[in-house]
């Protein structure tokens, strides 16, 4: 089985402020593990992924994921958010067989103040 | 390229009716997963194809289907709609399984009256 887990249901920065999402996971085996955003009614949008090499991984709008094996956490970063940031991040992970499904964990909401 | 498309984007249906998503992937993409998104819930997978198979299979009971055509265009249907059906249903669409980018597509809102 795999899963995903994303601790905190909200995170409220200021803008200017270092932004951080936490996700940990649970696989068997070495995981694929991505970051989506989620803007108000609508789909999902790729932010990164790792698959494998660098542990630290850079994606769209200046966002960051730093994959830590020892502690099966992939959180995602940003230096200095943007009041534009404020979203719904959803973390996931994938097991390297064609049989293990995409997991999403349940969301982290997170707004940058003014 | 175009990304993925839904239809139709919106639907209102009453208990026990059926209903049939549209999703059309990425030029090139070969593989759809279908999402179905609620406060409750969360995000959970329904059914997972490739070249027209079904790979995977998430934990919905038999009222949910699908399937893949040639061209890698995916419908879903749901048949003798519930209340706890509505939902955002999602798609995805990615160039093969396991590693690959899943790119989404606007979802299809569904409200069962």
């Amino acid at each position: 089985a795999q899963s995903v887990a994303q601790p905190e249901d909200q995170v409220n920065v200021a803008e200017g402020n270092p932004l951080t999402v936490k996700c940990t996971y649970s696989v068997s085996g070495n995981p694929y593990l991505f970051w989506y955003v989620q803007y108000p009614n609508r789909g999902l949008q790729f932010l990164l992924k790792y698959i494998t090499g660098d542990n630290l991984v850079k994606g769209s709008y200046g966002f960051e994921a730093e994959f830590n094996k020892s502690q099966t956490s992939f959180h995602l970063k940003k230096p200095s958010a943007l009041v534009s940031d404020s979203a719904l991040y959803f973390c996931a992970v994938r097991g390297r067989s064609n049989d293990y499904k995409l997991s999403f964990g349940a969301g982290t909401t997170v707004t940058v103040r003014a | 390229k175009a990304g993925v498309t839904q239809t139709p984007r919106y639907l209102i249906k009453t208990r026990g009716q059926q209903v049939t998503l549209s999703c059309s992937p990425i030029s090139g993409h070969r593989s759809v997963s279908w999402y179905q998104q609620t406060p409750g819930q969360g995000l959970q997978f329904l059914f997972e194809y490739f070249s027209e198979t079904q790979r995977n299979k998430g934990n919905f009971p038999g009222r949910f289907s699908g399937r893949q055509f040639s061209n890698s265009r995916s419908e879903m249907n749901v048949s003798t709609l519930e209340l706890g059906d509505s939902a955002l249903y999602l798609c995805a669409s990615s160039l093969g399984l396991s590693g690959e980018t899943q790119y989404f597509g606007p979802g299809t809102r569904l409200l069962v009256l």
